[in-house]
């Protein structure tokens, strides 16, 4: 059973415009999510986290947002870059001795189109 | 520069051996990681350990097997157990600290291919 889903395999979306990136978990009792960035052949990279008691944090050009009801995060990247092309994942942990495990989705291909 | 470093990053096995997969970190982290990542899936966690000389099973541990007898290290042998040992292996690393999100670090990874 897939606690944490990515149901977009792909995207698409014209440089300079928003790339929106949507993952929905199934345990209410995860504590934090962290989204990665994955290039092909290469390990992947984290980009930003959120914890349960909040329900939007930013980086720079990303961020995330938590609607817990909902069960349900999103990433935010804008302006969308031709080199932020690549795999993202999404992921959820437990808090304490849980947070050791992390669970995956599938990941969500993004491609920005110059 | 700190990083991760896994070596071989390609290895090609024949059927019914075993073969390990190094890993070695000079973070300083005292969590390592082992994740599998097969086409169009997720990551999914083989083995982790939280500290040298311990270690836990994930949710595929079947197969493999691991040791932590250092901190920089943390091999994984894939054994003729593992039933389709074909896939793309990713080590990860973390420095735990409380509180906050478990940020992990991962090498470039190792695809092995079972010919």
């Amino acid at each position: 059973d897939q606690q944490v889903k990515q149901n977009s395999p792909s995207l698409s979306v014209q440089e300079g415009r928003i790339s929106i990136l949507n993952c929905d978990y199934t345990n209410s009792m995860f504590d934090y999510f962290l989204w990665y960035k994955k290039y092909p052949a290469e390990g992947p990279t984290f980009l930003i986290s959120i914890s349960s008691i909040k329900d939007k944090n930013e980086d720079g050009r990303f961020t995330v947002f938590l609607n817990k009801s909902a069960k349900h995060l999103s990433l935010h990247i804008v302006p969308s870059q031709p080199g932020d092309s690549a795999v993202y994942f999404c992921a959820a942990s437990l808090s304490g001795a849980g947070s050791y495990q992390l669970t995956f989705g599938k990941g969500t291909k993004l491609s920005v189109i110059p | 520069d700190g990083g991760i470093t896994q070596s071989p990053k390609y290895l090609f096995r024949k059927e019914g051996q075993n073969v390990t997969l190094s890993c070695e970190q000079n973070l300083n982290h005292d969590a390592m990681y082992w994740y599998r990542q097969d086409p169009g899936q997720g990551l999914r966690l083989i083995y982790y350990s939280q500290i040298v000389n311990d270690f836990q099973k994930g949710d595929i541990a079947e197969g493999y097997s691991v040791s932590r007898e250092k901190k920089e290290s943390f091999p994984l042998t894939v054994t003729s157990a593992q039933k389709n040992p074909t896939a793309f292996y990713l080590c990860a690393s973390s420095n735990r600290d409380y509180p906050g999100a478990n940020v992990l670090t991962f090498g470039a990874g190792s695809r092995l291919t079972v010919l």
